[in-house]
């Protein structure tokens, strides 16, 4: 089965950092890229960041840009999230979601067919 | 940007759902997907490719598009449809993004 486990979110203060990580299971982890969509309180989806299946690439979203960092261990077949400099506009559920197409261009990330079950951040004093 | 519309339909089990969604630029249909999501839970791909069904969702469910227009149909509703449906601009990065969602509720 296909499968993929966030683990990492929590409750940090404005200007902390928090790093989450998904677990991904069932299918050959380095032919699928895998992003970070996020999903705050009552509001739509927002794509975050994602990195390509060999990891040699890495996109973000401008609002998360020069904060966030994602990577991935094949070793491991995990990716990860480190967030830092969080403000309460990073308050959301975070969902680890992996592209449905194998062997993507670097760059290009495509529908989404394999879904973590989210971890929620929040970002409070 | 992708703007749907409504943000609220309501309707009956056993009637048919029309969902929006506009591009603000030209689109190519390969690069629209249409997911649900309930309460509580992560989002599900319904539709890839404008109109392609995804593993498993039932032939209830269709997509088109016409120019910058794109549409998910559900033919009938069924109890367990009534969700939230987003879609979803596809391809390089800086082009990722989600539209606003529409509601579809129990009349």
């Amino acid at each position: 089965e296909v499968q993929l486990l966030e683990s990492g979110g929590g409750l940090v203060q404005p200007g902390g950092s928090l790093r989450l990580s998904c677990a991904a299971s069932g299918f050959i982890f380095n032919r699928h890229a895998l992003s970070w969509v996020r999903q705050a309180p009552g509001k739509g989806l927002e794509w975050v960041a994602g990195i390509s299946g060999s990891g040699s690439t890495t996109d973000y979203a401008g609002s998360v840009k020069g904060r966030f960092t994602i990577s991935r261990d094949s070793s491991k077949s995990t990716v990860s999230l480190q967030m830092n400099s969080l403000t309460v506009d990073d308050t959301a559920v975070y969902y680890c979601a992996k592209d449905r197409r194998a062997a993507t261009p670097p760059g290009n990330y495509y529908d989404m067919d394999v879904w973590g079950q989210g971890t929620t951040v929040t970002v409070s004093s | 940007l992708l703007t749907q519309s409504p943000g609220t339909l309501s309707l009956s089990p056993g009637d048919k759902a029309t969902l929006s969604c506009r591009a603000s630029h030209s689109l190519s249909s390969h690069y629209l997907a249409w997911y649900q999501q309930k309460p509580g839970q992560a989002p599900r791909l319904l539709m890839f490719g404008t109109s392609n069904r995804a593993t498993g969702i039932p032939d209830r469910f269709s997509g088109s598009a016409s120019g910058t227009d794109f549409t998910l149909t559900i033919s009938r509703l069924e109890p367990e449809d009534f969700a939230v449906y987003y879609c979803q601009q596809c391809g390089d990065a800086t082009d990722l993004t989600f539209g606003g969602g529409t509601k579809v509720e129990i009349k």
